[in-house]
């Protein structure tokens, strides 16, 4: 059963451009979060999404950050016009249930530098 | 809003002792979970603890809940050098959201 998978793990952007980031949970998860951390920081909430629905955005920033869990395929973290404050390791998590049994799995990670 | 503060953020230890870090939240907590995270790693689940009181062990670590649901303790002993990192506390709110708080976290290092 492969854990949760993150793609790409390091990703370069220039200013201005787009990075997308990609989650595929652990199967039989329908749920997913997303974190982002600063160097010697703990993770920070962005996003959770199930199946088409997002449940809670409230640690998403409000302008250029988007996220999206389709029905077919990973979910995606999209940053748009990134800056160079938005270089930091983002982790996706996945869990199978909610409550008590929501036990989060985490993925590699990705880590995004904008020069 | 909700927070979670770990203290102490640091801690060095000689390999062999024992030593407490802690977890505490401003608003009473429906469960708590620790991760941890090697250098360059991903978080790691390592515990949930869900009722007041509640006390659980894993080999030479103890993990407990306080009983007002609102601070959480990581005790190791005898630490060892497989050890290192860092160790975060992430709490979620009582009728709240599925998300978790994370702390700030505890970076461990031990001297050998």
């Amino acid at each position: 059963n492969a854990g949760v998978m993150q793609n790409p793990r390091h990703l370069v952007r220039r200013r201005g451009q787009e990075a997308r980031l990609r989650c595929s949970p652990m199967k039989g998860h329908s749920h997913v979060y997303w974190y982002r951390q600063l160097p010697e920081e703990g993770l920070k909430f962005m996003v959770y999404l199930q199946k088409e629905n997002i449940i809670d955005e409230s640690g998403m920033p409000k302008e250029r950050f988007s996220a999206e869990f389709p029905k077919e395929g990973p979910s995606i973290l999209r940053i748009q016009q990134v800056v160079r404050g938005d270089s930091a390791a983002y982790f996706c998590a996945s869990s199978p249930l909610t409550g008590a049994k929501n036990i989060q799995y985490f993925g590699a990670g990705t880590r995004l530098s904008v020069l | 809003g909700q927070q979670v503060m770990q203290i102490p953020q640091y801690q060095h230890v000689q390999e062999g002792e024992d030593f407490t870090t802690y977890c505490n939240s401003s608003t009473t907590l429906s469960n708590i979970q620790w991760y941890k995270q090697r250098p360059g790693g991903h978080p790691v689940f390592l515990i949930q603890l869900v009722k007041s009181g509640e006390v659980k062990k894993q080999k030479r670590l103890t993990f407990q809940f306080g009983e007002a649901k609102k601070n959480s303790s990581l005790h190791i002993t005898a630490t060892q050098t497989t050890d290192v990192g860092t160790y975060f506390c992430a709490g979620r709110l009582q009728g709240g959201s599925e998300k978790l708080v994370f702390g700030k976290g505890m970076k461990l290092t031990v001297n050998p």
